[in-house]
């Protein structure tokens, strides 16, 4: 009874690092997506997929990068980190159009 | 005007209250309306999911969605503490696969 699982928990980078945010969900959902929360803000989409190989920008992409070369997997990858990348970050699913989407439990990322 | 918006609280109820969380809405396409729980250092979890402007009850929660007024909200009743956390309000358009969501508000249920 897995849903999304997303690692690591935690990370502190250094600017100008890099790092593959992780997020896998074995319920064989189509549809993808990545959020960042920051506080007061609410949840703002980077990133989504609605299957293998297809991708698409969200509300705030600059940073980041993503892929899905299956089904399972979709990671989220920041190249040269910003302090303004300084966030939790979620992944959630979807089996289909229209259908409520599922949450990981996030990655907080600090970056000093 | 923002797309949604949310109180952000924090709301302080004790025990036993009904809880009244609220979110207004600008965007006329958005044709499905949820309410997400997050617990501290959680992810969000969804609580209800409705299409229609009315009422779905779900347990001690209900949902209540007016279209013409663009205003949804969910009533908790008997409000426990463990319904203590953060209750995001969310949208999206008919056909659309985005959602978009409000800044929650927190609330707490003392004993």
């Amino acid at each position: 009874n897995a849903g999304v699982t997303q690692t690591p928990k935690f990370r502190i980078l250094k600017i100008g690092q890099s790092m593959t945010l992780q997020c896998a969900q074995d319920m064989n959902h189509n549809y993808m997506y990545w959020y960042r929360q920051d506080p007061g803000m609410g949840l703002k989409l980077i990133y989504y997929s609605v299957g293998a190989g297809i991708t698409d920008k969200g509300e705030v992409p600059n940073g980041y990068n993503v892929s899905r070369s299956t089904t399972e997997d979709f990671p989220l990858r920041l190249e040269l980190a910003a302090p303004s990348q300084t966030s939790v970050y979620f992944c959630a699913s979807q089996t289909a159009s229209n259908q409520p989407q599922h949450f990981g439990d996030g990655t907080r990322l600090s970056i000093l | 005007q923002k797309e949604v918006e949310q109180d952000p609280g924090p709301l302080s109820v004790p025990e036993g209250a009904i809880v009244s969380l609220n979110c207004t809405y600008s965007n006329s396409a958005f044709q499905y309306f949820m309410w997400y729980r997050q617990y501290s250092r959680k992810g969000p979890e969804l609580l209800m999911y409705t299409y229609s402007s009315g009422n779905k009850e779900d347990g001690r929660f209900t949902a209540q969605v007016d279209k013409s007024s663009k205003y949804i909200s969910l009533f908790i009743r008997d409000s426990q503490p463990s319904d203590s956390a953060t209750y995001l309000c969310a949208f999206r358009e008919g056909g659309g696969n985005k959602l978009t969501f409000g800044t929650g508000t927190q609330l707490k249920v003392e004993l």
